[in-house]
């Protein structure tokens, strides 16, 4: 029952802007937008998250749309060490966060092109 | 400072064999969990702990996984008699407390069962 709907791949010129994206058209009140990325034979790696306002960190942008229905994960100067599985979650916030775990689908393959 | 460490890294088991995985998680992490990740697909939740309570292990696939933290810190992850099928990487993660949005991982194990 996956909440979340990515490409299954992409490709992005190095230097220029990855702009990742995610449908969750059933995203409830309470729930987040989560991303996280796993690069080649590592664990996931946790990147940003949120509920409705856009947010930004040192890593990437998220942008979510004013419906919560779609949203896109934004990294502004994509390098070579971009290339990862990136995920898109929607987790319960109610619960605090970490008491549940994360339900990951396929995600999407980035691919950075030199 | 360290992250969550997994060990042995390669696992190989004839079938039938039991196995004992290992999580340290990050110093002071009071939340823990273990995912199964196969080939090509996204992690799947396993088992969560709140320091050594096993709060949920409603992603265990059968009665031959076992989990514990018994002290609230290291966890193992056991797997009896295992199966072909039980051929996957084993991604352990913690959270500083259940209000965290963050879950760091580990590198993971990967179990080959021939």
């Amino acid at each position: 029952d996956a909440k979340t709907t990515q490409p299954t791949s992409m490709d992005c010129a190095e230097g220029r802007a990855a702009n990742l994206p995610c449908n969750h058209s059933t995203i409830s009140g309470n729930e987040y937008v989560y991303w996280y990325r796993q690069i080649h034979s590592q664990g996931p790696q946790y990147i940003i998250h949120g509920l409705k306002n856009n947010e930004t960190n040192e890593m990437a942008s998220l942008i979510i749309t004013e419906d919560r229905k779609s949203s896109t994960l934004i990294l502004p100067h994509a390098t070579l060490r971009d290339t990862a599985v990136y995920y898109c979650i929607v987790r319960d916030g109610y619960s605090g966060g970490g008491a549940d775990g994360l339900t990951f689908g396929k995600g999407t393959h980035l691919i950075i092109q030199p | 400072g360290a992250g969550v460490s997994q060990s042995p890294r390669y696992k190989v088991a004839k079938r039938g064999q039991d196995v004992a995985l290992r999580c340290d998680p990050i110093s002071g992490h009071v939340s823990l969990f273990w995912y199964q990740q196969a080939l090509g697909q996204g992690p799947e939740f396993l088992t969560y702990f709140q320091n050594e309570a096993q709060l949920d292990k409603s992603g265990l696939p059968s009665d031959r996984f076992f989990a514990e933290r018994p002290e609230g810190s290291v966890s193992t992850l056991k797997i009896q008699r295992t199966q072909q099928e039980d051929s996957a990487v084993y991604l352990c993660a913690s959270s500083f407390d259940k209000i965290s949005y963050e879950q760091y991982f580990g590198p993971g194990t990967r179990l080959t069962v021939t």
